[in-house]
């Protein structure tokens, strides 16, 4: 059974400074997702990592994947308030169903203060 | 175009009754998928219907859930009777095809069940 584990839970960090989430992850996993939540809204599709190595930026925000260490991280360059948000890793793998199933950590709740 | 949309988007009941929760996924996506995330824990599968037809319900905590999706076009997950660990979000997502082929799940906001 894929088992996702986040850290940290919750991070508070200055306007304009660096910071790195991690996600660990137990067995072999398909694809690693990574999703940001802000307050009442729906979860929002960042990244999705294929293969090991793969590295992917958008904005301030680089995904990248290390399949034979079952790490991702997400990292944060020069924050912003806007960023914010509740960020989510999953993985995806095959169920004993045989359905494919996103399998989440329980999120980084990231404040970026002034 | 309309993105998934979940009713209703808070809901308090009391212990013992009975609650019903909806998704309308995006127009033409045969996948639909419930997911729950309890206070302090994960977001988990539930389950995942393509059309009509349930895939997978391994996720399904006990026969208390039970989840439809007639004519494969909105779907339903009623809570019966409702316990105090049912409190939590139920989160729904859909896409057109299943999601491994590279296809992109595409969220709704919740719903947040509060059982007193």
């Amino acid at each position: 059974e894929l088992k996702v584990e986040q850290n940290p839970l919750f991070l508070s960090m200055q306007e304009g400074k660096n910071y790195t989430i991690y996600c660990n992850y137990s067995t072999t996993s398909d694809r690693l997702y990574w999703y940001r939540q802000d307050p009442g809204k729906s979860l929002e599709s960042l990244f999705v990592l294929l293969s090991n190595g793969a590295v992917k930026q958008e904005g301030r925000l680089m995904a990248s994947l290390d399949t034979k260490a079952r790490l991702s991280t997400l990292h944060i360059t020069a924050a912003v308030h806007d960023l914010s948000a509740t960020y989510f890793c999953a993985g995806g793998a095959y169920s004993g169903a045989g359905s494919y199933q996103l399998t989440f950590g329980k999120g980084t709740k990231l404040s970026v203060i002034p | 175009e309309a993105g998934v949309t979940q009713f209703p988007s808070h809901s308090v009941i009391e212990k013992g009754q009975t609650v019903t929760l909806r998704c309308d996924p995006i127009s033409g996506h045969d996948n639909l998928y419930w997911y729950r995330r309890v206070m302090g824990k994960e977001i988990k599968f539930l389950l995942h219907f393509v059309k009509e037809s349930k895939q997978d319900e391994s996720g399904m905590p006990n026969n208390r859930f039970l989840a439809e999706r007639t004519g494969g076009t909105y779907s339903t997950l009623k809570v019966q009777p409702a316990e105090l660990e049912d409190s939590g979000v139920y989160f729904c997502a859909s896409s057109q095809r299943p999601v491994r082929g590279g296809t992109e799940a595409f969220f709704g906001q919740g719903t947040r069940l509060t059982v007193v």
